[in-house]
């Protein structure tokens, strides 16, 4: 499968523990997106990647959110101090840069995070 | 970035034609119109993309008039897998990123 792929697939876990998630692109797609999601709504952008360069951060992301693409390939979303307002679906895309018709973001399935 | 408004639910019937119509009165010039499938505990997957007139692949046919202002989304002969949230989309590059503004979808129920 060469979709984008997204570790873990689920995660509980309790107020004030710090988790990680890793996403994998397709391979030489160089843009990387992760939004989140909450039961009945759309998808919402957190933050985009140009290889390993952070262009662009939502006001949705707080300061105890943080995410790297350190070599321009996978990437890592850690969110420190977790809050019971963390649990959402953590979804990751990925698109080649290219015209416009080549900026369909191809999504992975996400994680799932529940902060008890 | 445009806004978009859509139906937020639709019924239909096992065989029948789908249609899902979605507006955006302010899409601008270098603006694309994309639609995405969600499935519960799954990422959106791209359906179609246009720009103008009619795009047609093997899933769908995507309608956009020539003042662009809104778009429609058909299904040809649903069946109970496409039950589904649909998201329309316009957007184009902001800056350096492409941030997609998804509304709330149309969630499409499609009965035997």
């Amino acid at each position: 499968d060469t979709g984008v792929s997204q570790d873990p697939r689920h995660k509980i876990t309790k107020r004030g523990q710090n988790v990680t998630f890793r996403c994998d692109p397709i391979s030489e797609h160089n843009r990387l997106y992760w939004y989140r999601q909450t039961l009945g709504q759309g998808p919402e952008f957190l933050t985009y990647f140009q290889n390993e360069a952070q262009l662009e951060k939502s006001r949705l992301l707080s300061d105890r959110f943080s995410a790297e693409r350190p070599k321009g390939s996978f990437s890592t979303l850690e969110i420190q101090r977790t809050e019971q307002g963390d649990s959402a679906m953590y979804l990751c895309a990925s698109s080649p840069r290219g015209g416009a018709e080549e900026e369909t973001q191809y999504f992975g399935p996400g994680t799932r995070l529940l902060v008890l | 970035l445009a806004k978009t408004t859509q139906p937020i639910s639709m019924d239909s019937y096992e065989g029948q034609e789908v249609n899902i119509t979605c507006s955006h009165n302010n899409i601008a010039t270098n603006d694309y119109i994309t639609w995405y499938q969600q499935f519960p505990s799954q990422g959106p997957r791209f359906i179609i993309q246009g720009y103008k007139t009619k795009v047609t692949n093997e899933v769908a046919s995507l309608f956009i008039p020539a003042d662009r202002k809104s778009s429609t989304l058909s299904l040809p002969r649903v069946s109970l897998s496409d039950t589904a949230v649909y998201y329309c989309l316009v957007g184009g590059e902001s800056g350096s990123a492409r941030q997609l503004t998804f509304g709330s979808g149309t969630q499409l129920t499609v009965l035997p």
